[in-house]
C-alpha cells in the first residue's frame, strides 16, 4: 500500500541547534515533493518545492534533499527559533490533480 | 488581497443535519480542493475541481458534495451529517505550474457533529 511517514509525531530541540525533518514514502514515483508549514489553527504554508531530478534546495535557513533511491525527503532548519515552533508536512504528487499529505511532524524550539 | 476565504470558522452540528462550508479565491487559479485533516492521518482530498464546471472525487468523498459555482467560488455540502465528519476542512486553491503545483489553503473550518 502507499504510505508516506514523517520520522515522529514531535521532535523538541534547542535554539540554535539544527532541527532535521524525515518524509518517507512507499510506493509512489513523485515528479516532485513539497514541505509546508502550518501553525495551530491556521492553514498550511507553502514553504518548498524539490523535483525529482534535484538532489537538494535551499531557501534562507532551509534546506530539502530528495533521494528518489532511498524514497527520502530531508528537511533541515538550521539556527533554529523559537518562530519556527510549528508542525511541518509534506507532500508528494500522486497524480498531477492529487497531492498527498504525511501526518506532518510538530517541532518545538526551546529557548 | 485575502487569498483563499472560507466560512465559517467554526460549526456544530447535530447528526443528520446538513451544511454548506462556503469558499472563495481572489488569485484566479483553475483548481480548487477540499480537504479534510484529522489527528494523525494528515490532509485528505476530499474533492477537487480542476477548472470551472468540473468537479471530481478526491480520496475520501463519501457523504460530501460539491459545487463549482464559478471559477472563484467552490462550497462543500454535508447532506446528512455524521460524527465521523467532525474535523478540520480545508479548501484550498492550486497555481500550476511546469515544475510542479503549489497549494494555497484557506485557514480551516471547525466542524463538530454531535
Amino acid at each position: 500500500s502507499q504510505k508516506i511517514e514523517q520520522n515522529s509525531e514531535a521532535l523538541n530541540i534547542q535554539e540554535g541547534k539544527t532541527a532535521t525533518l524525515t518524509c518517507n514514502y512507499t510506493n509512489y514515483s513523485p515528479a516532485y515533493l513539497q514541505w509546508y508549514r502550518q501553525d495551530p489553527g491556521r492553514g498550511p504554508v507553502f514553504l518548498l518545492l524539490i523535483r525529482e531530478n534535484e538532489k537538494e534546495k535551499r531557501k534562507e535557513r532551509l534546506k530539502v534533499t530528495f533521494d528518489t533511491t532511498l524514497k527520502q525527503s530531508l528537511f533541515h532548519i538550521t539556527a533554529s527559533q523559537p518562530a519556527d515552533s510549528a508542525t511541518y508536512l509534506c507532500a508528494l504528487d500522486e497524480t498531477n490533480n492529487d497531492m498527498r499529505f504525511g501526518a506532518g511532524t510538530r517541532l518545538t524550539v526551546k529557548p | 488581497n485575502a487569498g483563499v476565504t472560507q466560512t465559517p470558522k467554526f460549526q456544530v452540528l447535530k447528526t443528520g443535519q446538513s451544511m454548506t462550508l462556503q469558499c472563495a479565491q481572489d488569485m484566479n487559479h483553475n483548481s480548487m480542493y477540499w480537504y479534510r485533516q484529522d489527528p494523525g492521518m494528515g490532509l485528505r482530498l476530499i474533492y477537487y475541481s480542476a477548472s470551472e464546471g468540473t468537479t471530481d472525487k478526491g480520496e475520501v468523498p463519501n457523504g460530501y458534495n460539491v459545487s463549482r459555482l464559478n471559477k472563484r467560488e467552490f462550497s462543500l455540502r454535508l447532506e446528512s451529517a455524521a460524527p465521523s465528519q467532525t474535523s478540520v476542512y480545508f479548501c484550498a486553491s492550486i497555481a500550476q505550474g511546469a515544475g510542479g503545483n503549489t497549494i494555497y489553503f484557506g485557514e480551516g473550518s471547525w466542524l463538530t457533529v454531535v
